[in-house]
């Protein structure tokens, strides 16, 4: 089965660009969640979709969105990019489920993470 | 103060060595994660346990709900293993939705 994928890899924008980074998750996996990762603050929780619904949300400004397509594969897009925004960016997919009695070691919930996109802000 | 706080930062050891990294959590969480990340970039994950302790190969993984505490343990180590480790903790909200806040990580470099 194949892994979790991202594109980019790599991508090198200037401050005030966008950017779109698009992930596709293991076949059958309905949960994408995404993260940011700084040497400075590590990683962080940006969002999760799951059904092609956000479902959670993390603290990070407006300028951060995403979305998920009825194939289960996510984009996010960074709007107004600033210096700040330079991180790796991971993906990460899980089974996922809607029902909240499921155990929390259940496989629903293991989360697969990609490679990452490497974003520079110049 | 950081909601999950892990120690050490940096370890270095010898080849052979038995390792224990820390993580303790200040918030109720649905489960806990260790994930290992190596240079480039890619994150695997090593456990997820809720309760008691999980053993895979040469890595076991500890869980002390009532402490809010968790001990990752790698027995004979091996350069191989050099890698940061990282502690994450599951928040789930009524929805069913996971949202994983992380430590800030373990580097940890073993020598032959």
């Amino acid at each position: 089965k194949a892994g979790v994928t991202q594109t980019p890899r790599y991508l090198i924008k200037t401050r005030g660009q966008q950017v779109t980074l698009s992930c596709s998750p293991i076949s059958g996996h309905r949960s994408v969640s995404w993260y940011q990762q700084t040497p400075g603050q590590g990683l962080q929780f940006l969002f999760e979709y799951f059904s092609e619904t956000q479902r959670n949300k993390g603290n990070f400004p407006g300028r951060f969105s995403g979305r998920q397509f009825s194939n289960s594969r996510s984009e996010m897009n960074v709007s107004t990019l600033e210096l700040g925004d330079s991180a790796l960016y991971l993906c990460a997919s899980s089974v996922g489920t809607g029902l909240a009695w499921v155990r929390e070691e259940s496989a629903y919930n293991e989360q697969f993470f990609g490679p990452g996109t490497r974003l520079t802000v110049l | 103060k950081n909601e999950v706080e892990q120690s050490p930062q940096n370890l270095t050891a010898q080849e052979g060595e038995f390792i224990t990294i820390n993580c303790s959590y200040s918030v109720g969480i649905s489960a806990l994660h260790w994930l290992q990340q190596h240079p480039g970039g890619g994150i695997v994950s090593l456990f997820m346990l809720s309760s008691g302790k999980k053993k895979h190969g040469r890595l076991i993984a500890t869980i002390n709900i009532q402490e809010k505490h968790s001990s990752l343990h790698i027995t004979a180590s091996h350069p191989r293993d050099s890698a940061v480790y990282i502690c994450a903790v599951s928040r789930r909200n009524q929805g069913g939705s996971e949202k994983l806040v992380f430590g800030k990580g373990t580097k940890l470099t073993v020598n032959p």
